[in-house]
């Protein structure tokens, strides 16, 4: 079946600007996690869905970031005013529920110019 | 969740087992251990998590020491698509968090 995508697979922004990352989990999966993965870097959590609601945003840097999953399913990373620093691969992964393996997307790299 | 310690980099000949080993020293009684990779531009992929039991699938196997300090990801014949970033991570079953990744092991098989 169908794994986890992320839409888009780039994105290259100004300074200032605000961008959202998508991300499609494996289709019944009930969790949802974004990670972010600067280079040479191991991913670094940001947020947890279980079901629509943020279970938790511990890993979120800042109020600039912000993440919703509104039915349950597509998940929409959201980031106001960009900054160079931002710039990083942007995972997603999902699992079937909060106890088993999660299955990664293969990321959003995002360029902040 | 407790903190890793591997290896920066291996390398291992084709068709020849891989032995990745990890120390989680302080470990607690409801963490497990669990593998993932990640190959270059792919996200990471999970391989196998294991309490104490050693444990076997498809991919690879999980060799955990009984007091749980340490364990060993072992890939039985390693090819040349088994070259990637193999990470070691501790996390508590049942408590839904996240998965905190170190710096992991950069495995490169050579023919």
């Amino acid at each position: 079946g169908a794994g986890v995508s992320q839409t888009p697979s780039n994105k290259v922004t100004e300074k200032g600007k605000y961008v959202e990352l998508r991300c499609d989990p494996i289709s019944g999966h009930t969790a949802l996690y974004w990670y972010r993965q600067s280079l040479g870097q191991g991913p670094e959590f940001l947020i947890y869905f279980q079901g629509t609601g943020a279970a938790d945003d511990s890993g979120l840097p800042n109020d600039r970031f912000f993440a919703v999953r509104p039915e349950g399913s597509v998940s929409t990373l959201k980031i106001q005013r960009t900054e160079r620093g931002d710039s990083a691969v942007y995972l997603c992964a999902s699992s079937l529920d909060r106890d088993n393996e999660q299955f990664f997307g293969p990321g959003t790299r995002l360029t902040v110019l | 969740d407790a903190k890793t310690t591997q290896p920066t980099s291996m390398d291992c000949a084709e068709g020849r087992a891989a032995n990745l080993p990890c120390n989680h020293s302080t470990i607690s009684g409801n963490e497990y251990v669990y593998w993932y990779r990640q190959i270059h531009s792919q996200g990471p992929q999970y391989i196998i998590h294991g309490l104490k039991n050693n444990e076997t699938n498809e991919m690879a196997s999980l060799i955990i020491t009984e007091d749980r300090k340490s364990s060993t990801l072992i890939l039985p014949h390693a090819t040349l698509r088994d070259t990637a970033v193999y990470y070691c991570i501790v996390r508590v079953y049942n408590a839904g968090n996240m998965l905190t990744f170190g710096g992991g092991t950069r495995l490169m098989v050579k023919p």
